[in-house]
């Protein structure tokens, strides 16, 4: 059974430009959540899907967005990149409470 | 004030000794408390997952949960050279059905010498 997989695994872009990442949830997982992790910081809560729909949201600007697909897959995107975006996004996915993260894309801005 | 505070270390022990990891919380809320175990530049890996107070133990590792104190603890016997890794706790409420979203620490590195 495939874990939690997410690509691109490194990406490097200039300021203002637009990124996309992408998750698979572990078979049988329903609910995406998608953090940010700085260097030597904890993950930070973006936000969370479920059934296509935004459930939950942390404290980041609207150039955060994302959208989930009716196989549970799901996407991040950013706008108008800024230096301080440059961080791992990781992606956890879930059934219940357990939520299992996969390896992460490491954005560099630029 | 930050929800959850862990001491970031770094945390220098010899192979074989007992580990003890803490975090603090401030929101009472928190019904559910986990801990990841995270490697240089992967994703975290979930270690341990309780409810609410009370001990867990699974193989060397063991969870703990004050919720009177608000202090979670990991403890890792026979510590080794493996086991050297950021561990993360993390904690959320009970909203509803399904997974919320976690509040993590900020990480403490360890390293087990061998």
């Amino acid at each position: 059974d495939a874990g939690v997989t997410q690509s691109p695994t490194h990406l490097i872009k200039t300021r203002g430009q637009q990124v996309t990442l992408r998750c698979s949830p572990k078979s049988g997982h329903d609910t995406v959540s998608w953090y940010q992790q700085a260097l030597g910081q904890g993950p930070q809560f973006i936000f969370q899907y479920y059934e296509e729909e935004e459930r939950q949201r942390g404290n980041f600007p609207d150039r955060f967005s994302g959208h989930q697909f009716p196989n549970y897959s799901s996407e991040l995107n950013v706008n108008a990149l800024l230096l301080g975006d440059s961080a791992l996004y990781l992606c956890a996915s879930s059934l219940g409470q357990e939520q299992f993260f996969g390896p992460g894309t490491r954005l560099t801005v630029l | 004030q930050k929800e959850v505070e862990q001491d970031p270390g770094p945390l220098s022990v010899p192979e074989g000794a007992i580990v003890s990891l803490n975090c603090t919380y401030s929101n009472s809320a928190f019904q559910y408390f986990m801990w990841y175990r995270q490697y240089s530049r992967k994703g975290p890996e979930l270690l341990m997952y309780t409810y609410s107070s009370g001990n867990k133990e699974d193989g060397r590792f063991t969870a703990q949960v004050d919720k009177s104190s608000k202090y979670i603890s990991l403890f890792i016997r026979d510590s080794q050279p493996s086991d050297s890794a950021t561990y993360l706790c993390a904690m959320s409420p009970p909203l509803g059905q399904g997974a919320q979203k976690l509040v993590f620490g900020q990480g403490t590195r360890l390293t087990i010498n061998p």
